[in-house]
């Protein structure tokens, strides 16, 4: 099975801190994905890459960025952590159109 | 544009009782459809998936989808529930780029 792999289950990381989200995926998938979870507000896309070194904007892509420069990594970056970012953070491989995607476990971050 | 609405937040059902979860899409071409469950604290697993060909489609854990256009509903059904099928259930639309569009959610209750 595609397995998607986050690196923490829990962070808790102070407000200005700058924060690294790691995911990698082991089923050599060209598409990963970063999404945020909140109670209410489902899940929100905030960056994807379609390759190595790609990165696109989701539709909450403020105070965040991505970094890919291997196919089965996709980092998020939290610039400078603010209390506001305090979420479930999702990532998510998939091959490509209508496979559907993989998630992994996710990482509950909480800013203080 | 595209989107999905779920328009239960929360259903309670008896162990036994059958359940139906309500999603309805708007999406201008023909859709690709997907329902997502996620036990608390963990990622997303794919139930089941619609791309074309049988309306009626059946998935893991003993749950169907019936796709019905005229509608532009894709609404997740299973017979009998079992306590285990509590969790939190996700609909979504895949548009021709693989972004997946998720619906909020319904929470589903399961009572001895």
């Amino acid at each position: 099975d595609v397995k998607v792999t986050q690196s923490s289950r829990y962070l808790v990381k102070r407000t200005g801190e700058k924060v690294f989200l790691e995911c990698v995926q082991d089923m050599d998938h060209e598409n990963m994905f970063w999404y945020r979870q909140d109670p209410g507000l489902g899940l929100r896309l905030i960056y994807f890459s379609y390759d190595v070194k790609m990165k696109e904007k989701g539709d909450i892509p403020e105070g965040y960025s991505v970094s890919r420069e291997k196919k089965e990594r996709f980092s998020l970056i939290l610039e400078s952590a603010s209390t506001n970012q305090t979420s479930m953070y999702l990532c998510a491989s998939s091959p490509g159109h209508g496979y559907g995607y993989t998630f992994g476990s996710g990482t509950r971050l909480t800013v203080v | 544009a595209q989107s999905v609405t779920q328009p239960d937040i929360h259903i309670t059902v008896s162990e036994g009782a059958s359940l139906e979860l309500r999603c309805n899409y708007s999406y201008g071409a023909t859709p690709y459809l997907f329902w997502y469950v996620q036990s608390p604290g963990q990622g997303l697993q794919l139930l089941l998936k619609y791309f074309s060909g049988d309306t009626l489609v059946q998935g893991i854990k003993g749950f169907e989808a019936e796709f019905k256009r005229s509608q532009s509903s894709f609404n997740l059904r299973k017979p009998s529930v079992h306590w285990s099928d509590a969790a939190e259930y996700f609909c979504a639309v895949e548009t021709g780029a693989n972004n997946l569009f998720f619906g909020t959610g319904t929470r589903l209750t399961v009572i001895p």
